[in-house]
């Protein structure tokens, strides 16, 4: 079974600073996605970023990054800039590109915090 | 407005009253998923479904049933509530894979439940 772990429960940055998120997961599989989505207070569940396993290239979205180490399995998660509404819940996801696409499997959250 | 609708949002009920949450998405999405998020566990998933009449276990199925009569909705049905099923509820959607599809899970708004 594929597992996501994020190690990082809580952390902490000062705005306009840069943060850097942790997850590591563990599969047998050479297709899958990778994600991270962000939940502020309000619960909702917002994509932030989204990584094919097969592309080498990392993925970007304005101020967010990846750092994805296929062979490594690890999927870092780069916030730059940081600003008070960057504050959430983040999750690392895996999910599997064909076969048995149906599961997919979150980490535990880090809890941002962005300090003025 | 595309989007995926969860009701209630929240809801308090006793042991053993049968309750469904329903899930509607407008967004022609094949498959769709529940999971459960518990503090410091992440989202577990409970069942997904592919397609129309296909459903399938998730991680913590126990307790759970769903039903896919229709594409646009995906209920989750408590037969018998318990205590330990006390947790905040999602439903997500997405396209179907293959490769295509960019994989994205679009969630719902949550739904707080507590047994008692």
């Amino acid at each position: 079974a594929q597992t996501v772990t994020q190690s990082q429960p809580e952390m902490s940055v000062q705005e306009a600073e840069t943060v850097t998120l942790s997850c590591t997961y563990d599969t047998s599989e050479s297709d899958y996605y990778l994600f991270w989505y962000k939940q502020p207070p309000s619960r909702q569940m917002i994509l932030v970023i989204r990584q094919e396993a097969y592309k080498q290239q990392n993925a970007t979205e304005n101020r967010f990054s990846v750092n994805f180490q296929k062979a490594a399995k690890s999927f870092s998660l780069k916030i730059s800039d940081s600003q008070l509404g960057d504050a959430a819940m983040y999750f690392c996801a895996y999910r599997r590109y064909n076969t048995n696409a149906g599961k997919s499997t979150f980490g535990d959250g880090t809890t941002l915090t962005v300090k003025p | 407005e595309a989007q995926v609708t969860q009701n209630p949002r929240y809801l308090i009920t006793v042991t053993g009253k049968k309750l469904t949450v329903t899930c509607s998405q407008n967004m022609n999405h094949e498959y769709m998923s529940w999971y459960r998020q518990d503090p410091g566990l992440g989202l577990r998933q409970i069942y997904y479904s592919m397609n129309v009449e296909v459903t399938d276990k998730g991680d913590v199925p126990e307790g759970y049933k769903v039903s896919r009569k229709e594409k646009r909705n995906f209920p989750l049905i408590l037969e018998s509530p318990s205590p330990n099923q006390t947790s905040l509820y999602f439903c997500a959607s997405s396209l179907s894979i293959p490769r295509l599809n960019t994989g994205e899970l679009f969630f719902g708004e949550g739904s707080r439940l507590t047994v008692l």
